[in-house]
């Protein structure tokens, strides 16, 4: 399996414009998770998904931010307007449901909004 | 929920150094607990695991034993090289049964050759 996949790596984009980025979790996982990562606040738990279904989403940090996922193989996370404090690194994760199983990375997405 | 506290970095060793990184936890059972460690410019890759008390997690070198009595579940390696240097973060789940992960803050160890 080629793991967890993130598009695009890298992102550049004014303050106020919308930006969406995409997750492709590992084939037979029905948990996903997103992230962010800063160096202030570290690695931060936006939203999870079991089954497709959002279960939690107490880790977003305003409506700004909105996160979707159509079917077991993508979701994204589209955040509009975005403004410079987005400005990180956000990791998608996925794991097979079970209490004891790990959760697997994508490489991340870095996100610089100027 | 569960939580955890591993300890501030940086670390900075020279190559061969014996490294501890610790961790301790409060849980309502026995979780999992996990290590993660994020090499520069990646996303985070699991190093180990432990699923019991006293069971020993161990991955290219590294080891953590799951100990129920001290609450901790520290990262050891008897002689670090300097490709060990990255950002390792510990982890359990946010509950029992929860499929969420809680991680430390992260600890970054920099090993000098």
């Amino acid at each position: 399996d080629a793991g967890v996949i993130q598009s695009p790596r890298h992102e550049v984009t004014e303050m106020g414009q919308e930006v969406t980025l995409r997750c492709k979790p590992i084939s037979g996982h029905n948990s996903l998770f997103w992230y962010r990562q800063t160096m202030m606040r570290g690695l931060e738990l936006l939203i999870y998904f079991n089954n497709n279904v959002p279960i939690d989403d107490s880790g977003m940090p305003e409506d700004r931010f909105s996160a979707k996922m159509p079917n077991a193989s993508f979701s994204t996370l589209k955040i509009q307007p975005s403004e410079p404090r987005d400005s990180a690194v956000y990791f998608c994760a996925s794991s097979y449901a079970h209490w004891n199983t790990e959760a697997f990375f994508g490489q991340g997405t870095r996100l610089t909004v100027v | 929920g569960n939580s955890v506290t591993q300890m501030e970095g940086p670390v900075t060793l020279s190559e061969e150094a014996f490294l501890t990184i610790n961790c301790t936890y409060t849980a309502t059972g026995y979780p999992s607990l996990f290590w993660y460690v994020q090499y520069p410019g990646e996303g985070l890759q699991l190093l180990l695991k432990a699923t019991k008390a006293d069971d020993k997690g161990s991955n290219k070198g590294f080891e953590a034993t799951y100990r129920k009595e001290t609450t901790s579940f520290h990262l050891e390696k008897g002689s670090v090289q300097v490709s060990d240097s990255a950002v390792y973060f510990c982890a359990l789940p946010l509950g029992d049964s929860s499929y969420k992960l809680i991680f430390g803050s992260g600890t970054r160890l920099l090993v000098r050759p």
